[in-house]
């Protein structure tokens, strides 16, 4: 059973224009939440979070909503820019020490001049 | 700057052969992981440790075991590697101190291929 699910395997967008990437999750317990982008030939690298508790956290260019009834996340890019295109992955942290995370498939942005 | 290293980006082994793949952190984090990346199956966790010499399974341990014998050290051993287990393996460190969000740091992955 897929706790964490991306289901939009890649997603195209022009330059200048919002990205918006989804995600959903079937655990009721998990309560924080982290997007991680991934370029080819290199490791996930953390971009933003946010918990329960918060339906908007942004930084910068990147928000990401959450919709808690709903088991709904979405990162918004705004504007797009090409060296946006990378892997995003969404996460759902189990909040304990050991802090065992549950990812998502991943979705692919390409990002067109 | 922080880091996590690996210490092989690519590696090619036969069947049957016993691998080990290194992970070594330097920033005293508590939690070390192991991950395998496959296309349209994201990141699958298979092993971490919150602890030196303590180790937990992950979603698909089988056919795999890890070594922590030292606070920045995680090894992931492949004890008769298959051609299923050909992937890209990723290692990540987390600090305890990041609960309960726990960012997590990756280093750049291996890409082992078995024939």
């Amino acid at each position: 059973d897929q706790q964490v699910k991306q289901n939009s395997p890649s997603l195209s967008v022009q330059e200048g224009r919002i990205s918006i990437l989804n995600c959903d999750y079937t655990n009721s317990m998990f309560d924080y939440f982290l997007w991680y982008k991934k370029y080819p030939a290199e490791g996930p690298t953390f971009l933003i979070s946010i918990s329960s508790i918060k339906d908007k956290n942004e930084d910068g260019r990147f928000t990401v909503f959450l919709n808690k009834s709903a088991k709904h996340l979405s990162l918004h890019i705004v504007p797009s820019q090409p060296g946006d295109s990378a892997v995003y992955f969404c996460a759902a942290s189990d909040g304990t020490n050991a802090g065992k995370s549950t990812f998502g498939d991943g979705t692919t942005l390409t990002v067109k001049p | 700057d922080v880091k996590v290293t690996q210490s092989s980006r690519y590696l090619v082994k036969r069947t049957g052969e016993k691998v080990f793949l290194e992970c070594v952190q330097d920033m005293d984090h508590e939690n070390m992981f192991w991950y395998r990346q496959d296309p349209g199956l994201g990141l699958r966790l298979i092993y971490f440790s919150y602890d030196v010499k303590m180790k937990e399974k992950g979603d698909i341990p089988e056919g795999y075991s890890v070594s922590r014998e030292k606070k920045e050290r995680f090894s992931l051993i492949l004890e008769s590697a298959s051609t299923n287990q050909t992937s890209m393996y990723l290692c990540a460190s987390s600090s305890q101190l990041a609960v309960p969000y726990n960012e997590q740091f990756f280093g750049p992955g291996t890409r082992l291929t078995v024939l």
